[in-house]
């Protein structure tokens, strides 16, 4: 399978835990972003890498939210001291390209009790 | 500021039956216009980007066109494998973010065999 893959695909944890969530994009793509989606609503932009310089973060990344992509392969995103409203999927995309044609994973379901 | 709004929210259809769904978009200089298709539990799928006004695309069922307020995704004879919910999303070209795709809310189409 050459797509985009993340790990895992569902976390449960409690309140204040960390948690990280892995994404391996497509292999030829410089481009890797990560969106979270919460349900009834549309992916929210969070944060993008070029190769491994991580280029613009939304103002809803807060201080508790760090993303990497060492070496510009696989990129974590790290959540710390966790809330409930950080339950969400978290969607992963890469691209080869700046333009909108993002191919996404399947996601990362977040369930914080 | 930039915003998408896609309407209906869910639309139900009978198999066969052809209807449109809308996205109506305000976005600092349009780079790019694009719809995705979503099934549940899975990440988004690329279907079609429009860059200007007048520009149409296909695939199979599918038409999206695009004017300088509004997109449409024309579905023609749907079967019930077209079921999922689509978003539109746009790519704002002055001042915008080349990561930052705005997404609509979706419209959640399901069609009855």
């Amino acid at each position: 399978d050459t797509g985009v893959s993340q790990d895992p695909r569902h976390k449960i944890t409690k309140r204040g835990q960390n948690v990280t969530f892995r994404c391996d994009p497509i292999s030829e793509h410089n481009r890797l972003y990560w969106y979270r989606q919460t349900l009834g609503q549309g992916p929210e932009f969070l944060t993008y890498f070029q190769n491994e310089a991580q280029l613009e973060k939304s103002r809803l990344l807060s201080d508790r939210f760090s993303a990497e992509r060492p070496k510009g392969s696989f990129s974590t995103l790290e959540i710390q001291r966790t809330e409930q409203g950080d339950s969400a999927m978290y969607l992963c995309a890469s691209s080869q390209s700046s333009t909108g044609e993002l191919f996404f994973g399947e996601g990362s379901r977040l369930t914080v009790l | 500021e930039d915003q998408v709004t896609q309407s209906p929210e869910a639309l139900r259809l009978q198999e066969g039956e052809s209807s449109s769904l809308n996205c109506s978009y305000t976005v600092s200089g349009l780079r790019g216009l694009f719809w995705y298709r979503q099934d549940p539990g899975k990440g988004p799928e690329f279907l079609f980007t429009l860059y200007s006004a007048g520009e149409e695309k296909e695939k199979e069922r599918l038409k999206a066109t695009l004017t300088k307020k509004e997109s449409f995704l024309h579905i023609t004879a749907p079967k019930p494998e077209d079921s999922a919910t689509y978003l539109c999303a746009v790519q704002a070209g002055y001042g915008g973010s080349q990561g930052n795709l705005i997404f609509g809310k979706g419209t959640k189409l399901s069609v009855k065999p």
